[in-house]
């Protein structure tokens, strides 16, 4: 069966300090590959998504970037973290519809 | 206007109630629908899935579509505390992009 695994859980990072988010998923070969920020009241926003190996759309623009570098691996990161950057974050990937990892909740001060 | 249209709630019902958690959208293009549970500080999971219109009913849930009204419905027989969390809707087009309802907060009182 197929896992999908996201760390850290948790995170406080001070203003302007980089950050490195990961997610890897265990039972399935090239799968389409999301990130998602979820603010408390606003829903699920869309950040990235991939459909392969250096293949990333980016769907708003802002602070953060995305890479994929191995099949089964998808990377959130920012040079520069700001406030507004804080929330959570899920990474999900697709058969017929969409699966979500544990999420990682970031919380910049 | 908004894709996909959610009541926030909250939403609070006594255990044993049925629950009825709705969602309304304006592309009449979307084919597959899902409903997802989230408990607090959690990833969501997948409750339902249905593609196109009709009814499915997975133990005490029930997902209905209703195309011609662009509606869709989520029924939860027998509700119980455990029940008690966010209820997500989406939808997609092609199963690639996905459009999410802002969730409904469900709390079962024992």
């Amino acid at each position: 069966s197929q896992t999908i695994h996201q760390w850290p859980a948790t995170l406080v990072q001070p203003v302007g300090s980089p950050l490195s988010l990961e997610c890897t998923v265990e039972g399935t070969s090239n799968p389409n590959l999301y990130w998602y920020r979820q603010a408390a009241g606003r829903g699920l926003q869309l950040l990235f998504y991939s459909v392969g190996i250096g293949q990333i759309s980016s769907e708003v623009p802002q602070n953060l970037s995305a890479s994929r570098p191995q099949d089964r691996q998808f990377i959130l990161s920012s040079k520069k973290l700001l406030l507004s950057d804080s929330g959570f974050y899920l990474c999900a990937w697709r058969t017929k519809t969409q699966y979500f990892g544990p999420g990682t909740r970031l919380l910049v001060l | 206007q908004k894709e996909v249209e959610q009541d926030p709630g909250p939403l609070s019902v006594p255990e044993g109630a049925i629950v009825s958690l709705n969602c309304t959208y304006s592309n009449s293009a979307f084919q597959y629908f899902m409903w997802y549970r989230q408990y607090s500080r959690k990833g969501p999971e997948l409750l339902m899935y249905t593609y196109s219109s009709g009814n499915k009913e997975d133990g005490r849930f029930t997902a209905q579509v209703d195309k011609s009204s662009k509606y869709i419905s989520l029924f939860i027989r027998d509700s119980q505390p455990s029940d008690s969390a966010t209820y997500l809707c989406a939808m997609s087009v092609t199963g690639n992009q996905f459009y999410f309802g802002t969730g409904t907060s469900l709390t079962v009182i024992p």
